[in-house]
C-alpha cells in the first residue's frame, strides 16, 4: 500500500484549472520536501516539481505545487490535452527511511 | 545531455538472480551531489523505489529488499548494477534507473530528488 495517499482520478476540461492532493504523515510530507513526477502514458515519469514548489528547466510555469502542514497539492492551470497523465507525489519517509511514493492519480482531460 | 538506460534480462525464473546494468552519460558519479538508483513500478501500480548509490559511494537500500539488493558501481564505464537475489512473481515490473539530485541548502542522504530517468526495462519473474 502506498505511504503517501492520494485520489485515484481527477479531471478536467481544456482551459480548467485542476488540483490534485497528496495526504501524508508527520514522518514524511510533514517533516520533508514534496516532489510530484509526471507519468504520460506508456513513457516513464519525469520530474515536475521539486522542493515543494520548484520547477526543474523546461516545465511550464502552469504547473505549481504547494505544501501544508501534512498535505500537498498540484495545480495545473490551462489545462491542456497532453497534460493527461498520470502524477505521482513523493517525499522522505522516515518510516521507511527511503522515499516514499503516492499511489498516482490519472488525470483525464474531457 | 544526460541519459540513462537500463539493459538486462526481460524474463527470469523464481528463485533466479536479477541483474540489471544502468549506463549513463551527462553527468560524474563523483559530483557531489549526485546519485543513481532504481524505482520500479509493477504493472498498472505506483512507484516503489528500490536502492539509491551516492557520489560519496554510501548506499541505501529499500528495508523490506535490503537482504536481496546490493548495488554497486563502475566507475569506468559509467555503469551501476543492481542485483537482486531470489526473484519472484511478485518482482514482475518495469525498473527504472534514476538519478538523483541533492537539493540546494540540505545535507544528508535524504535530501534527493530523482531529476532524471531512464525509459525502463519490463522484467517479467516467470518459470
Amino acid at each position: 500500500q502506498p505511504v503517501l495517499t492520494q485520489p485515484p482520478s481527477a479531471s478536467g476540461t481544456p482551459g480548467q484549472r485542476v488540483t490534485i492532493s497528496c495526504s501524508g504523515s508527520s514522518s514524511n510530507i510533514g517533516r520533508e520536501t514534496v516532489i510530484w513526477y509526471q507519468q504520460l502514458p506508456g513513457m516513464a515519469p519525469k520530474l515536475l516539481i521539486y522542493n515543494n514548489n520548484q520547477r526543474p528547466t523546461g516545465v511550464p510555469d502552469r504547473f505549481s505545487g504547494s505544501k501544508s502542514g501534512t498535505s500537498a497539492s498540484l495545480a495545473i492551470s490551462g489545462l491542456q490535452s497532453e497534460d493527461e497523465a498520470d502524477y505521482y507525489c513523493s517525499t522522505w519517509g522516515d518510516s521507511l527511511n527511503g522515499w516514499v511514493f503516492g499511489g498516482g492519480t490519472k488525470l483525464t482531460v474531457l | 545531455q544526460i541519459t540513462l538506460k537500463e539493459s538486462g534480462p526481460t524474463l527470469v525464473k523464481p528463485t533466479q538472480t536479477l541483474t540489471l546494468t544502468c549506463t549513463f552519460s551527462g553527468f560524474s558519479l563523483s559530483t557531489s551531489g549526485v546519485g543513481v538508483g532504481w524505482i520500479r513500478q509493477p504493472p498498472e501500480k505506483a512507484l516503489q523505489w528500490l536502492a539509491l548509490f551516492y557520489w560519496d559511494d554510501d548506499k541505501r537500500y529499500r528495508p523490506s529488499l535490503e537482504s536481496r539488493l546490493t548495488i554497486t558501481k563502475d566507475t569506468s564505464k559509467n555503469q551501476v548494477v543492481l542485483t537482486m537475489t531470489n526473484m519472484d512473481p511478485v518482482d514482475t515490473a518495469t525498473y527504472y534507473c534514476v538519478l538523483g539530485r541533492r537539493r540546494e541548502s540540505c545535507s544528508g542522504g535524504r535530501c534527493y530528488y530523482f531529476e532524471h530517468w531512464g525509459q525502463g526495462t519490463l522484467v517479467t519473474v516467470s518459470s
